[in-house]
């Protein structure tokens, strides 16, 4: 079985500054990973995959994530936050062998203080 | 492209009613996701298809859930008989295609409400 774990519910940054939002991940095989953002009433956005090659994938708004085999994270970054960052972050993981489906973490909010 | 498409926004209904949510894939996408989101369970998976096909409906929470998907373009998720413990909002996702890649793409979601 496949599982994404988000251990902080909340972030909160000071705007400007660097922002990160954790995710570990547990896949029997290779991992095809993927960060999303979900605004207020809002579906949920794309952001940034990583399938294989660089570790340090780059994405949608300024957004890169870093991708971490030993340690089995990939967490999102930003250099510098802005306001409008703030929403529902959520990493998604599924096995490249496996199914097409994808399994979720709980989400983390991220609040982005002006 | 206009992306995915689901339809209605909004439902409430009684207990006991059908319901029936509707999503239109991306133009050319091969798999259709149905995924569930409520507080207490995050989202979570309720059917995929390829090519019209389901292929995993592990996710389907029980007979009262049924999903379809009669063409390419087209999907449909039924409830009945509809529970309050349905409420959530359902999302609809597509991926796939020519130069295929992995991402899925949502749509805006039904937020159902079961009275």
């Amino acid at each position: 079985a496949q599982s994404v774990a988000q251990p902080e519910d909340q972030v909160n940054v000071a705007e400007g500054n660097p922002l990160t939002v954790k995710c570990t991940y547990s896949v029997s095989g290779n991992p095809y990973l993927f960060w999303y953002v979900q605004y207020p009433n809002r579906g949920l956005q794309f952001l940034l995959k990583y399938i294989t090659g660089d570790n340090l994938v780059k994405g949608s708004y300024g957004f890169e994530a870093e991708f971490n085999k030993s340690q089995t994270s990939f967490h999102l970054k930003k250099p510098s936050a802005l306001v409008s960052d703030s929403a529902l972050y959520f990493c998604a993981v599924r096995d490249k062998a496996g199914r097409r489906a994808l399994t979720f973490g709980s989400g983390t909010r991220l609040q982005v203080q002006p | 492209d206009a992306g995915v498409i689901q339809s209605p926004r909004h439902e409430v209904t009684e207990m006991g009613q059908e319901v029936t949510l509707r999503c239109k894939p991306i133009s050319g996408h091969d798999y259709l996701f149905w995924y569930r989101q409520t507080m207490m369970r995050g989202l979570e998976l309720l059917i995929y298809f390829n090519n019209n096909v389901p292929i995993d409906d592990s996710g389907m929470p029980e007979d009262r859930f049924s999903a379809k998907m009669p063409n390419a373009s087209f999907s449909t998720l039924k409830i009945q008989p509809s529970e309050p413990r349905d409420s959530a909002v359902y999302f609809c996702a597509s991926s796939g295609g020519q130069g295929a890649t992995d991402t899925q793409y949502f749509g805006p979601g039904t937020r159902l409400t079961v009275l």
